[in-house]
């Protein structure tokens, strides 16, 4: 399974622009790249899923380098309310076999 | 129902004890995921099933964790004379199929031991 790092913490201000990087040097070839989100005394919450180049939905951009050793995921003008936990986990795409592994994650904080 | 569900959704036991935690999945996900939490940390893996059966419980600390999923829907974790290190939220979470699929979790179960 890939390891993959992120940075302990990340502060911001309400309507910035913040993007948090994940390395995952050792990436396999049917290995994907999935965010979620965790505030306190909730499960985790899917954001955003991709394998190349860059996905975007109605929360988030993820940008993938073309040698997928690293992501960003890119949060657009946050809120108070995006004050929470971010994790990057990677994975096999193609077997049912395979768990998923969280690693620390990032605690991002959003200030007014 | 809408989402993942566990229960209870605290549980406060004594050292020793036996605790059941339960799991229902959304109808129809084939894959289920149990996961520990302690404070400040990320989900620890436990045990992942494919249907019925465990596809990896790798994750399971000792034989004093079990979990069973005889049906393929409601799952449950089972642990014997617990210990105040059990203490921990406990996740439980559904995928459609498993690995690349979104996985979907409840809200967890906090166990304490006392």
């Amino acid at each position: 399974l890939a390891k993959t790092t992120q940075p302990i913490s990340m502060d911001s201000y309400e309507g910035q622009e913040v993007n948090i990087t994940c390395s995952h040097n050792n990436i396999a070839t049917n290995d994907y790249i999935t965010w979620y989100q965790q505030f306190p005394s909730q499960g985790p919450r899917f954001i955003i899923q991709g394998y190349k180049t860059k996905v975007t939905n109605e929360v988030a951009s993820l940008f993938i380098p073309a040698d997928r050793k690293s992501s960003t995921l890119s949060l657009p003008r946050v809120s108070l309310s995006d004050t929470a936990v971010y994790y990057c986990l990677v994975g096999d795409m193609y077997s049912s076999a395979s768990k998923i592994i969280f690693g620390s994650g990032t605690r991002l904080s959003i200030r007014p | 129902g809408a989402g993942v569900s566990q229960t209870p959704s605290n549980k406060v036991t004594e050292k020793g004890k036996y605790v059941e935690l339960r799991c229902d999945p959304i109808s129809g996900h084939t894959a289920l995921y149990w996961y520990r939490q302690s404070l400040g940390q990320g989900p620890e893996f436990l045990i992942y099933f494919q249907g019925t059966g465990a596809a990896d419980d790798s994750g399971l600390p000792n034989d004093r964790f079990f979990a069973v999923r005889p049906e393929g829907s409601v799952s449950t974790l089972k642990i014997q004379r617990t210990e105040r290190g059990d203490s921990a939220v406990y996740l439980c979470a559904s995928s459609l199929k498993g690995q690349g699929t979104e996985a979907f979790f409840g809200q967890g179960t906090r166990l304490t031991v006392v």
